[in-house]
């Protein structure tokens, strides 16, 4: 089975700040791999997935990630905070069959004005 | 539509008695996949169907949970003689396909056993 690291369960950052994310993934082949973002009593919003070609991706809200393979990592950025990002971001990786998804325990992100 | 619809939005339970959620996947999907977020941050895989067949239960408590996908009718999760730890959020998510896609979440049922 996967397992997904999300390093820093809370990260607070000052609205104009970079946000990063960090996620990493175990596995010897490459996964698929998802940002998800949670907000307050909602369900679960995809922000961006990696499956093949680019490394970087660009996903809504002016997120983006890149996928870089010799560090099994899938950092989640955003060059400028806004207040509306306040919310738990999950990282997710699929198996290339793509029946489970296996989630890290969140990050919570905390935008201070 | 183009959302996952999960009703209902919350749902509170005696211990011991039935409880049953709903989901409607979006039109053209053939997955549908169901998670039990227990904690906070804590996502369990319970089934998955391909159409209205099982395509991998191997999350599911099967003494208690039973899951169904018929056709022209919403996919339905029912747990008999609910416990306590039942108490969670269970999302709903469908997919056109297993590969590359993601999944699409509905908002989630909160089940509250007392």
């Amino acid at each position: 089975a996967q397992s997904v690291t999300q390093l820093g369960s809370h990260v607070s950052v000052s609205e104009g700040a970079l946000v990063l994310l960090r996620c990493n993934y175990s596995s010897s082949v490459p996964p698929y791999l998802f940002w998800y973002v949670q907000y307050p009593n909602q369900g679960l919003q995809l922000l961006l997935k990696y499956t093949t070609g680019a490394t970087l991706v660009k996903g809504i809200n002016g997120f983006e990630a890149e996928f870089k393979k010799s560090e099994t990592s899938f950092h989640l950025t955003k060059p400028s905070a806004h207040m509306s990002d306040a919310a738990e971001y999950f990282c997710a990786v699929s198996d290339r069959d793509g029946n489970q998804f296996y989630f890290g325990t969140g990050t919570s992100l905390t935008v201070i004005p | 539509g183009e959302e996952v619809a999960q009703t209902p939005k919350h749902l509170v339970r005696g211990e011991g008695q039935k409880a049953k959620l709903y989901c409607a996947p979006i039109k053209g999907h053939s997955y549908v996949f169901w998670y039990q977020q227990v904690l906070k941050n804590e996502f369990k895989f319970l089934i998955s169907f391909q159409n209205e067949n099982v395509f991998d239960e191997t999350g599911m408590p099967k003494e208690r949970f039973s899951a169904k996908c018929l056709p022209n009718s919403p996919c339905s999760l029912e747990i008999q003689a609910t416990k306590l730890e039942d108490s969670a959020v269970y999302f709903c998510a469908s997919s056109q396909s297993l590969v590359s896609y993601g999944y699409t979440f509905g908002s989630g049922t909160r089940l509250t056993v007392v």
